[in-house]
């Protein structure tokens, strides 16, 4: 059973360019949810979406947009990058149930932004 | 405004040494979540253990133990005998039950270093 994958794994980009990082949840999961973790610190909530929906944001500016396909699969696209978007960004599955489970988390895409 | 503070950035332990990890938390809600996630060098967040708010009762799963004390508001998490395997990042978070998503707060995290 494939857990959370991530890709691309690494990526560089350039200050001002856009990227689009993808996530497929784990089988069963239909919930995805989208994390910016800074080096050194506490992974940060980016956004959730459930039925190809967004269904919960945190505090991230607009150049932060994202979509589910119908398969459940996500993607993040951070536009007009700045310095301070280099981080590890980490997808999280999980199932909509009666009853609140647990994430899965992918290992990350690591963004360096030059 | 919902908050996970873990005030010990970095411990570093012997072998077979006992450790603590210390959470406390803020929300206003009444029904909430509690977490901690293990993040080894390869990046992604392992589940250790969740526990909602209307479950004080302590847990123990071979070397980890867990201490959940409302009237403090802490989630401690004890590793038994440490192994140099347990050296990682470790992550308590909070996620409450009154929202329209299932949203993860982290703590920022203590490092956790075991030499042999």
């Amino acid at each position: 059973d494939a857990g959370v994958t991530q890709s691309p794994t690494h990526l560089i980009k350039t200050r001002g360019q856009q990227v689009t990082l993808r996530c497929s949840p784990k089988s069963g999961h239909d919930t995805v949810s989208w994390y910016q973790q800074a080096l050194g610190q506490g992974p940060q909530f980016i956004f959730q979406y459930y039925e190809e929906e967004e269904r919960q944001r945190g505090n991230f500016p607009d150049r932060f947009s994202g979509h589910q396909f119908p398969n459940y699969s996500s993607e993040l696209n951070v536009n007009a990058l700045l310095l301070g978007d280099s981080a590890l960004y980490l997808c999280a599955s999980s199932p909509e149930q009666g009853e609140y489970t647990e994430a899965f988390f992918g290992q990350g895409t690591r963004l360096t932004v030059v | 405004a919902q908050k996970v503070t873990q005030a010990q950035t970095e411990i570093s332990v012997v072998e077979k040494e006992d450790v603590t990890l210390d959470c406390v938390y803020e929300t206003r809600d009444t029904t909430y979540y509690l977490f901690w996630y293990k993040q080894p060098p390869s990046g992604e967040l392992v589940f250790l253990i969740r526990r909602n708010s209307f479950d004080e009762q302590n847990e123990i799963s071979g070397r980890y133990s867990w201490n959940f004390q409302k009237s403090t508001s802490s989630f401690n998490f004890t590793i038994t005998a440490s192994q140099v395997v347990d050296s990682a990042v470790y992550f308590c978070a909070l996620s409450e039950a009154n929202q329209a998503g299932t949203a993860l707060i982290f703590g920022k995290g203590t490092t956790l270093s075991v030499s042999s």
